[in-house]
């Protein structure tokens, strides 16, 4: 059973903290990706990384930073907490496309995150 | 650049009607398309994919490239099906996707 596992369903954080975001994936697959999932706007991707130490800006990157140091695990790194930053986060790995075939991306449990 | 629109938030039918989520999107490359489902308290899963051509828990969803459309469909909605459904476009290398902002599907008895 493929897994990908969050290090927190629900975290509480004052505005200014410094938040890590935990992910870890036990299918060896080289893609992986957070995004955050808010009402009416669906899922916005934050970051993404095709492999280990790399990484690329998705669509709202802006307050956020990412850690690729090993294949399994890819974190995300909220440096000062807002209030707008209080969203689900999500998750995701894959392996990577075969030719003009897009591989299924496995989605962890989420992370309700509020920032007060 | 490329966009997913969901134009309906909420969907409300009734067990045995027909359902029809409605997915447009705009690329300028060879897309493809996939639907993913949030049942309650569990996590995102994917449903279908249109290359599969498949029919996955009686759903259906047809790529209209003149239309730019992959609307999900199924005759008979059950109770069961209420869930978040989210159109996603496979976009760039890497497997890379853009979701749609969601429709609630809502199976009422």
């Amino acid at each position: 059973d493929v897994k990908v596992t969050q290090s927190s369903r629900y975290l509480v954080k004052r505005t200014g903290e410094k938040v890590f975001l935990e992910c870890v994936q036990d299918m060896d697959h080289e893609n992986m990706f957070w995004y955050r999932q808010d009402p009416g706007l669906g899922l916005r991707l934050i970051y993404f990384s095709y492999d280990v130490k790399m990484k690329e800006k998705g669509d709202i990157p802006e307050g956020y930073s990412v850690s690729r140091e090993k294949k399994e695990r890819f974190s995300l790194i909220l440096e000062s907490a807002s209030t707008n930053q209080t969203s689900m986060y999500l998750c995701a790995s894959s392996s990577p496309a075969s030719g003009q075939t897009y591989n299924e991306q496995f989605f962890g449990p989420g992370t309700r995150l509020t920032v007060l | 650049a490329q966009r997913v629109t969901q134009p309906e938030k909420l969907l409300s039918v009734f067990k045995g009607a027909p359902v029809e989520l409605k997915c447009n999107y705009s690329y300028s490359g060879s897309p493809e398309l996939f639907w993913y489902v949030q049942y309650s308290r569990q996590r995102l899963q994917l449903l279908l994919r249109h290359i599969s051509r498949e029919s996955i828990k009686g759903f259906t969803a047809d790529l209209n490239k003149g239309e730019t459309s992959f609307h999900l469909k199924k005759p008979f909605a059950q109770e069961e099906d209420s869930a978040m459904y989210y159109c996603a476009l496979a976009t760039g290398g890497g497997n890379k996707l853009t979701f749609g902002t969601g429709t609630q599907l809502k199976v009422e008895l």
